[in-house]
């Protein structure tokens, strides 16, 4: 069964602290790999990754695949209380569908 | 505001019962999304439309379908409905038939679906 794993399940750091969240995944006809923030209510997308190894950066996050160990890290470096949110990890399949892992709830204190 | 509307934004009825939940895509959008999100199984995709076809379905159950018209917009159906149905159901949309690193998917703000 195709099945992606996030972790930790939630997180609490102080502003300005640095936070790697980690997204594994066990599918079959991997496609792309994708990076959600979620925070009162609809998701925004921030990433998707295809290719092992080449970093996406958007301001103080970044994040990476590797295809061969079969994860991917989401980085924010300097975090603000802003950054407070669900971050939603998911994968692309080849039949074009999208599998979800259960999120990990950041909270970033000032 | 992604520009994606949902109506309506709470739905509360019983069991048994049919809804219809509708999407309009932001303007230019050809592609409509259907995520359905409950507290015990989190975010889970249902169902792609582009340009009025069915592209891939998910994890959607047979009491559920959906639709997209010739004007774009999209509605699911949920019958026979079940207290487990209770959720926030997202619409989302984006331009092209397939999702790439260049285009985002932008969210709509859910109907809030209660099942009694």
């Amino acid at each position: 069964e195709d099945k992606v794993v996030q972790s930790p399940l939630s997180l609490v750091v102080h502003e300005g602290d640095t936070v790697t969240l980690n997204c594994s995944y066990e599918v079959t006809n991997f496609r792309s790999l994708l990076w959600y923030k979620q925070e009162k209510k609809a998701p925004t997308f921030l990433f998707m990754l295809t290719s092992s190894g080449i970093e996406k950066k958007s301001g103080r996050l970044s994040s990476i695949l590797d295809k061969k160990e079969l994860f991917s890290i989401l980085n924010i470096t300097a975090t603000q209380t802003g950054d407070s949110a669900i971050y939603l990890c998911a994968v692309l399949i080849y039949t074009y569908k999208y599998i979800f892992g259960t999120g990990t709830r950041l909270k970033v204190l000032a | 505001d992604s520009g994606v509307t949902q109506t309506p934004k709470h739905l509360i009825t019983a069991t048994g019962q049919r809804v219809t939940l509708r999407c309009s895509p932001r303007s230019g959008d050809l592609s409509v999304y259907w995520y359905q999100q409950s507290l015990d199984q989190g975010l889970q995709f249902l169902i792609h439309y582009y340009n009025g076809e069915e592209r891939a379905k998910g994890n959607i159950l047979e009491r559920f379908s959906a639709q997209q018209f010739p004007d774009l917009h999209s509605e699911l159906n949920l019958s026979s409905l079940e207290l487990g149905d209770s959720a926030l159901y997202f619409c989302a949309s984006s331009v092209a038939e397939r999702q790439t690193s260049q285009e985002t998917q932008y969210f709509g703000p859910g109907t809030r679906l209660l099942v009694l």
